[in-house]
């Protein structure tokens, strides 16, 4: 069983087009989030839903919109893509949103704009 | 401002020697400390965390850390290298209260392993 899974694994498309990637927890958690990993591996936060609820924006640009129907779910929608979204982007979850609790990520999503 | 470096973007060893990567930290409170790794085209499996407590903690496959507060580090070590260890890892310090609460990663270190 795939503790987190992320749809699609890869996601090519051109420019202005608007894509979403979706995300899927069953460990019972209550914290979901959404990373951005560049061509650098570098890892950031975008965003961190708690109980549905947004709790972190790190100065996404609006285009980024991610939706949560429910503790089990965290869907990302980017509208008008530009070549600079081109990333993997990584789904995490955790027990609650604390210091002691440990992320599990999910295999990720690698958006291509062209 | 909290932080997170790994001076080492690639690191080179032969099978079968040790390993030590390199995490130094910036965070004024006690700090949660995390390694990961990511194999190639795949997702981040946690190695190993540091809360408190002992400051020696032993992860999986192998991989142990050491918590250092005078240098603020958290370096990874491992005494026998395998081939399949081969991978991009991350140091990562969360930070933050419940309402601000969020993993801060360093910029990892690839490490290669030789035959």
């Amino acid at each position: 069983d795939t503790a987190v899974s992320q749809t699609p694994k890869y996601l090519v498309t051109q420019m202005g087009n608007d894509k979403s990637i979706k995300c899927e927890q069953n460990l019972g958690h209550d914290t979901m989030y959404w990373y951005k990993q560049d061509s650098k591996k570098f890892l950031k936060i975008m965003f961190s839903y708690n109980n549905k609820e947004l709790i972190i924006n790190e100065t996404v640009p609006n285009r980024f919109s991610p939706k949560s129907p429910d503790k089990a779910h965290l869907n990302l929608h980017i509208n008008s893509l530009e070549l600079g979204d081109s990333a993997v982007y990584f789904c995490a979850s955790s027990r609650v949103l604390a210091g002691e609790d440990t992320q599990y990520f999910g295999p990720g999503t690698r958006l291509t704009v062209l | 401002a909290q932080s997170v470096t790994q001076p080492d973007i690639h690191i080179t060893v032969s099978e079968g020697a040790s390993l030590e990567l390199r995490c130094n930290y910036s965070y004024g409170a006690t700090p949660y400390l995390f390694w990961y790794v990511q194999s190639p085209g795949q997702g981040l499996q946690l190695l190993l965390k540091y809360f408190s407590g002992d400051t020696l903690v032993q992860g999986i496959k192998g991989f142990e850390a050491e918590f250092k507060r005078s240098q603020s580090s958290f370096n990874l070590r491992k005494p026998s290298v395998h081939w399949s260890d081969a991978a991009e890892y991350f140091c990562a310090v969360g930070a933050g209260t419940s309402g601000t609460y969020k993993y801060i990663f360093g910029t990892g270190t690839r490490l290669k392993v030789l035959a």
